[in-house]
């Protein structure tokens, strides 16, 4: 039982270049979300997901998309990345049992330069 | 996020008590949270509070939540070295999306 997943942990990337952020939980959750974290900000929310196949707009979407495709993945894009996407980004999980099982991973650290 | 507020910084001597405060404006927040960053590191749920309750303990760890005046605190005991970090405070509605406050760094001094 790994809990949640992400991948890359680092990645510095060019303005216009193009990547994926996989996230994986091995928990059969159904709620999966993506936020950024910027310093003095706090997190922010992205995208999420309530299920296989569903995605929903978070606080902060232009610029990202995302699949779920499959229920133990939760994929952010990015088309043509820009300075601004400079961030941590984390994934978390949430099973139907709620808040007593919420995890977060580790988190990447994307540059656009 | 700019729905929940907190101070930025508290700076605690070992062994003391540390509060941290936060105000929120959500009416129908369900859920509230207190998570612990510490360097480099992913977030680490600490507690949270069902908006019904106007009290939470676990171990160290006093949770009170004012819900007229929308304001939540979090109470370490004998603060330690160790529980200098980051601390977000965060509400959730529907779907359990979590909206942050933008962290309080604690700092403990010998």
């Amino acid at each position: 039982n790994a809990g949640v997943t992400q991948t890359p942990k680092f990645r510095v990337l060019k303005t216009g270049q193009s990547m994926t952020l996989l996230c994986a939980q091995d928990m059969n959750h159904e709620y999966m979300y993506w936020y950024r974290q910027d310093p003095g900000m706090g997190l922010r929310l992205i995208h999420y997901s309530v299920g296989e196949g569903t995605t929903a707009k978070g606080e902060v979407p232009d610029g990202y998309n995302v699949s779920r495709l499959k229920k133990q993945n939760f994929l952010l894009g990015l088309e043509s990345a820009a300075p601004s996407q400079t961030s941590v980004y984390f994934c978390a999980s949430t099973g139907l049992a709620g808040v007593d099982t919420q995890y977060f991973g580790p988190g990447t650290r994307l540059t656009v330069l | 996020g700019e729905d929940v507020e907190q101070s930025l910084f508290l700076s605690v001597r070992e062994g003391d008590s540390s509060v941290i405060n936060c105000t929120y404006t959500d009416s129908s927040s369900t859920y509230l949270y207190w998570y612990k960053q510490e360097p480099g590191a992913g977030l680490q749920l600490l507690t949270y509070i069902f908006s019904n309750m106007d009290m939470k303990q676990d171990q160290r760890l006093t949770v009170l939540l004012n819900k007229k005046d929308k304001h939540l605190s979090l109470r370490i005991a004998d603060t330690q070295t160790g529980d200098s970090a980051i601390y977000f405070c965060a509400e959730s509605s529907n779907d359990y999306k979590l909206s942050f406050g933008a962290g309080t760094t604690v700092t403990v001094r010998a």
